[in-house]
């Protein structure tokens, strides 16, 4: 079974551009979550969603930030304009239950962001 | 202060040794406990989940503390292959009704043949 995929591995723009990131996660999983990890810091929580739908949106840094996930498969994040301190890498992890603890979230490989 | 807390180490053992890794989290309401293991330039991977009444994986024991607010990573037998950052991973279920998982910075592991 493929696991959980982001496109594209790797990113270098410039401040003031747009970068759109994709994730597709795991076939049947209905949660997606967004991840990120600037240079030095822990793994921060950005969003999650329930099927199409936001469930908590709460860890979005700022309204340059745009998640959507259009009938409830893939996903992208949107960073318009982006700014030198978005870079990092941008985890996305998917999860088939929500019930507390009793599942594990699969992550995928990353994107990995930087903004000159 | 930190919502979970890790000693990033490094740590460097030598292959074949006992190493344990140690993790505090602030939020008493939290109600599940997890170890992942990073790779370098990878993506986390769950090592074990992390229950009051202590769990084993083969070389790696697993304990929650929820009085102290304290958790741990045992790895006896220390194999190369066991290079890598451990994070501690706490969640909390928040009134969003989901999981989201908050991690510590990790603990860098190298084992030294």
């Amino acid at each position: 079974e493929a696991g959980v995929t982001q496109f594209p591995s790797h990113s270098v723009i410039e401040k003031g551009q747009t970068v759109t990131l994709r994730c597709d996660p795991i076939s049947g999983h209905d949660n997606l979550y967004w991840y990120r990890r600037v240079m030095g810091k822990e793994i921060k929580f950005l969003l999650h969603f329930v099927k199409e739908s936001k469930q908590d949106e709460s860890g979005m840094p700022n309204n340059r930030f745009l998640a959507e996930r259009t009938g409830g498969t893939y996903s992208t994040l949107k960073v318009q304009p982006a700014e030198l301190e978005d870079s990092g890498v941008y985890f996305c992890a998917s999860s088939q239950d929500n019930r507390a603890g009793l599942t594990e979230q699969f992550f995928g490989p990353g994107t990995r962001l930087t903004v000159l | 202060r930190k919502e979970v807390e890790q000693d990033p180490g490094p740590f460097n053992v030598p292959e074949g040794a006992t190493v344990a890794f140690n993790c505090t989290y602030s939020n008493s309401a939290s109600q599940s406990f997890f170890w992942y293991r990073q790779d370098c330039r990878k993506e986390p991977k769950l090592l074990m989940s992390v229950y009051s009444s202590g769990n084993e994986d083969g070389r790696f024991t697993a304990q929650l503390n929820r009085a102290s607010q304290y958790i741990s990573l045992l790895i006896r037998d220390s194999k190369l292959s066991d290079s890598a950052t451990y994070l501690c991973v706490v969640n909390f279920w928040s009134n969003f009704g989901n999981e989201k998982l908050t991690f510590g910075t990790g603990t860098r592991l190298t084992i030294i043949p």
